[in-house]
């Protein structure tokens, strides 16, 4: 079964300051990867996804992760953080079998920003 | 597109009452998912539907729980008998088959339970 890891449950940096939230996922086969952002209270925005090819994945909001499959890592970065980026983050695997395609979360990184 | 809508925002109730929440999809999406997310946790799947087929049901989902989605459109999701441990916000997500799994699950804002 697929599973994934954000280590880091908090995290806080100062705006302006660049950004890495980790993430390790555990998957028997290519997996499809996303990084979703929550705001309090909110439902879930996508901020970008992986399935092929480039391992460096632009998003929205000035996000980028990159793909490495030797660390089954899929890190998100933000070379300059703002204070609207405070939130929690998570991120998902895609099960692929089947029709389902159902998402595996972790636990998420709450970001907090200090101005 | 008007998204992912979820009716209500917030329930409170008592133990032991029933709850019914609605999830209303993005018009041509035709898979729908629900998620419960617990206090400090990622969302965990719990049951997903194609059309108005209940395809997968997670063994979160007790037998106190029943999801519906009647003519393959809004999607319900009861609790019965209600408890305290089914506090949790209930979220909603529906996928357009275009891309097939690469494609980007939409998620709703949420229905925040609180069982008293």
């Amino acid at each position: 079964a697929q599973s994934v890891t954000q280590p880091d449950i908090h995290i806080t940096v100062s705006e302006g300051a660049s950004l890495e939230l980790r993430c390790n996922y555990s998957y028997g086969a290519t997996p499809y990867l996303f990084w979703y952002v929550q705001s309090p209270g909110q439902g879930l925005q996508l901020l970008l996804k992986y399935f092929s090819g480039d391992t460096l994945v632009q998003g929205i909001k000035g996000f980028e992760a990159e793909f490495k499959r030797s660390q089954s890592s899929f890190n998100l970065r933000k070379p300059s953080v703002h204070w609207s980026d405070a939130a929690e983050y998570f991120c998902a695997v895609g099960a692929v079998g089947g029709t389902a395609s159902k998402l595996t979360f972790g636990t998420g990184t709450r970001l907090q920003v200090t101005l | 597109d008007t998204g992912v809508s979820q009716n209500p925002r917030h329930k409170i109730t008592k133990r032991g009452q029933n709850v019914t929440f609605r999830c209303d999809p993005i018009s041509e999406h035709n898979r729908l998912y629900w998620y419960r997310q617990t206090l400090g946790q990622g969302p965990e799947f719990l049951t997903y539907f194609q059309n108005e087929a209940q395809l997968e049901k997670s063994r979160l989902l007790s037998d106190r729980f029943s999801a519906e989605r009647p003519k393959g459109s809004f999607s319900t999701l009861e609790i019965q008998r209600t408890e305290q441990g089914d506090s949790a916000m209930y979220l909603c997500a529906s996928r357009s088959p275009a891309q097939g799994a690469t494609e980007t699950q939409y998620f709703g804002p949420g229905t925040r339970l609180l069982v008293l």
